[in-house]
C-alpha cells in the first residue's frame, strides 16, 4: 500500500510569496498518476495538476508541479488571495487503488 | 455544460441503508470510468468506490462488501448503494468523473457532494 505524506501539514504565508508543498510516497510512484487538488472551505475540490505537472483546465499558469518517484512539489509562484485553502495530493496505483495525501493549508500570515 | 450532481444524503441510524444518486449532465457516464470520495467532518479526502466502462468494480477495503458502485446508462445517473452503516460512513459523499488522459487517472469533474449522518 502506498503512503502519501505532505508536508508542512501548515503554511501561514501573506499575499505575494511563493508557496511550496511537498507530497512524498513510500514506495515509487508513476509520475503520470500525481495529481493535486485545491479544496476551499464548503467546497468541493478542484484539480490543479495532472500528471505530476501538466496543469487542468483553467488552472492559471501561477501553479506548478514537479517531481518524481517518490518527491513532488506543488509550486504557487506569487499567491492570490483565492489561493489560500488546503491542497491535497493524490496518486493512482494498485491497493487502494487510489490514495490521498492528509492535505497541506495554506492560510494567511 | 459538465457537470454532476448528487443527492440522496440524509440522516440515517446505524445499521441502515442509504443509496446515493450521482446525475452527469455534458458527458456520458459510461464512456468513463466514475468515482465516489468521502470527507469526514473536518478531515482529508478519501477514496471509496469506482465504476470501469465496460461495468467492473472496484472499492476500498473500508467499504467493502457493504457498499456497491453502479449506473443506469438511461439515465446517465452513477449511484452508491450503501449498506450497515456506521458512524464511520459519516461525511460528505462526492461523485467525481475519472481522467485518464495520458493514464493520469485523476478525479477531473466534481459534483457538490451530498452529506451522509449515521447517527442514532
Amino acid at each position: 500500500e502506498i503512503v502519501l505524506t505532505q508536508s508542512p501539514g501548515t503554511l501561514s504565508l501573506s499575499p505575494g510569496e511563493r508557496a511550496t508543498l511537498s507530497c512524498r510516497a513510500s514506495q515509487s510512484v508513476s509520475s503520470s498518476s500525481l495529481a493535486w487538488y485545491q479544496q476551499k472551505p464548503g467546497q468541493a475540490p478542484r484539480l490543479l495538476i495532472y500528471g505530476a505537472s501538466s496543469r487542468a483546465t483553467g488552472i492559471p499558469d501561477r501553479f506548478s508541479g514537479s517531481g518524481s518517484g517518490t518527491d513532488f512539489t506543488l509550486t504557487i509562484s506569487r499567491l492570490e488571495p483565492e489561493d489560500f485553502a488546503v491542497y491535497y495530493c493524490q496518486q493512482y496505483g494498485s491497493s487502494p487503488l487510489f490514495t490521498f495525501g492528509p492535505g497541506t493549508k495554506v492560510d494567511i500570515k | 455544460e459538465v457537470q454532476l450532481v448528487e443527492s440522496g444524503g440524509g440522516l440515517i441510524q446505524p445499521g441502515g441503508s442509504l443509496r446515493l444518486s450521482c446525475a452527469a449532465s455534458g458527458f456520458i457516464v459510461s464512456s468513463n470510468y466514475m468515482t465516489w470520495v468521502r470527507q469526514a467532518p473536518g478531515k482529508g479526502l478519501e477514496w471509496v468506490a469506482l465504476i470501469f466502462r465496460g461495468g467492473n468494480t472496484h472499492y476500498a477495503d473500508s467499504v467493502n462488501g457493504r457498499f456497491t458502485i453502479s449506473r443506469d446508462n438511461s439515465k446517465n445517473t452513477v449511484y452508491l448503494q450503501m449498506n450497515n452503516l456506521g458512524a464511520e460512513d459519516t461525511a460528505v459523499y462526492y461523485c467525481a468523473r475519472v481522467s485518464d488522459v495520458r493514464w493520469s487517472y485523476c478525479f477531473d469533474i466534481w459534483g457538490q457532494g451530498t452529506m451522509v449522518t449515521v447517527s442514532s
